[in-house]
């Protein structure tokens, strides 16, 4: 599976949209975008996934690269249950086995 | 809908002792089972996946197995633990319908002393 690479964290503006950033560039062409969160002390969430387009649900927003090798989640309004550690992973469809890096550490302030 | 229980939550047990985790998932059949473990500090590291009953794939190796006796049961288990084993252990759950979105359990926290 293709590496990704985040930043270790970040801090965000409660309310503000909040923009987490992951570059991909040796993503394959069958390989989708993956995106979880950890909140302390629980399990990993799924928040979204894409492959080519760009997609929208409840949680998120995931912006692709036209070239594929970088996208940005988006999270609308940020709030402080949003702070959590994010994690983007690329894989291929039906993989058995996601590879969970050290992720983004995202602190939404006051 | 599905769910995905796993236990206990937190546990405390001496270098040497057995160790058992158990996680269940209700509401699918035939899932992909995984088991990750997170060091303090540290990233989530794949130990276990499980594609039906019996079947048993190891990442890494390591004192812990795995078993899969019934299509929706997965135990984690050690016959004797090192402090090296203390950490938060997770269960999850995939299921090929759904791509790789994987769910997880609430976790159990094992320290090893």
């Amino acid at each position: 599976d293709a590496k990704t690479t985040q930043p270790p964290s970040m801090d965000c503006a409660e309310g503000r949209a909040a923009n987490l950033p992951c570059n991909h560039s040796t993503i394959s062409g069958n390989e989708y975008v993956y995106w979880y969160r950890q909140i302390h002390s629980q399990g990993p969430q799924y928040i979204i996934h894409g492959l080519k387009n760009n997609e929208t649900n409840e949680m998120a927003s995931l912006i692709i690269t036209e070239d594929r090798k970088s996208s940005t989640l988006i999270l609308p309004h940020a709030t402080l249950r949003d702070t959590a550690v994010y994690y983007c992973i690329v894989s291929g469809y039906g993989n058995n086995r996601l590879a969970f890096g050290k992720g983004n550490q995202v602190v939404v302030i006051p | 809908s599905q769910t995905i229980h796993q236990w206990p939550a937190t546990l405390v047990q001496p270098v040497g002792s057995p160790l058992s985790l158990e996680c269940t998932v209700e509401g699918t059949s035939n899932p992909n089972l995984y088991w990750y473990r997170q060091a303090a500090g540290r990233g989530l590291q794949l130990l276990f996946y499980s594609v039906g009953i019996g079947q048993i794939s190891s990442e890494v190796p390591q004192n812990l197995s795995a078993s899969r006796p019934q299509d929706r049961q997965f135990i984690l288990s050690s016959k004797k633990l090192l402090l090296s084993d203390s950490g938060f252990y997770l269960c999850a759950w995939a299921h090929l319908t759904r791509g790789n979105t994987i769910y997880f359990g609430e976790g159990s926290w094992l320290t090893v002393v």
